[in-house]
């Protein structure tokens, strides 16, 4: 997993909760996604960031909320959990948009709320 | 909508028995097709960018190839440690969305010893 750790791995939360998973990666990329993945789904894309304090909505935003105030960090919060976003969230990076490059994902994190 | 269908779903082989999976999509315009290796509790792994019809990549017993409806990932001789759902992902542009990748939901291959 090129330089991305993801914490917490996992976690057990209940309905209502707020939950704060972290995205710290060592490449110093400018761009940094937050996707989900279900059963069924292909991965979706949550929230993405290209720079520092700038983000931005994916497809599935609604019930989430990002912040990046360090290029190496990426938190995703969710407000109050629900039972739909129990799942397992990955974390990405890429280094340009310029030209189409690939994104490389962390080790993942499984939520479930309860 | 861009979208991304694999194909099949399931694919189970005996080693040494090569074979292909497939990866249809839309897009209004292709930027770049991915695709990616993703093991149990594991983050995807990248295996291979393409960028235009009539490309085609190689590593180890694994070559992609691409056509401007669909793109292949062919297995020579397989062995068990290729066991692992493969997934395919499509970058369009898109205007200002073009930093998005659309997945497919993937094919989980299975090589018997």
């Amino acid at each position: 997993d090129a330089g991305i750790t993801q914490s917490p791995r996992h976690k057990v939360t209940e309905t209502g909760t707020p939950v704060t998973l972290r995205c710290h990666q060592t490449e110093n990329h400018r761009y940094m996604y937050w996707y989900r993945q279900d059963p069924g789904h292909g991965l979706r894309l949550i929230h993405y960031s290209y720079g520092v304090k700038d983000t931005d909505k994916g497809e599935v935003s609604d019930g989430y909320s990002v912040s990046r105030s360090k290029t190496e960090d990426f938190l995703l919060t969710l407000e109050s959990a629900t039972s739909s976003q129990t799942s397992v969230y990955f974390c990405a990076i890429s280094e340009n948009q310029v030209q189409p490059n690939e994104q490389y994902f962390g080790p993942g994190t499984r939520l479930t709320v309860t | 909508e861009d979208q991304v269908t694999q194909s099949p779903e399931a694919l189970r082989l005996q080693e040494g028995e090569s074979s292909s999976l497939n990866c249809s999509y839309t897009v209004s315009g292709l930027r770049g097709l991915f695709w990616y290796r993703q093991d149990p509790g594991k983050g995807p792994e990248f295996l291979f960018t393409l960028y235009s019809a009539g490309e085609e990549k190689e590593k180890e017993r694994l070559k992609a190839t691409l056509t401007k409806k669909e793109s292949f990932l062919h297995i020579t001789a397989p062995k068990p440690e290729d066991s692992a759902t493969y997934l395919c992902a499509v970058q369009a542009n898109s205007g200002g969305s073009n930093y998005k990748l659309t997945f497919g939901k993937g094919t989980l291959l299975t090589v018997n010893p």
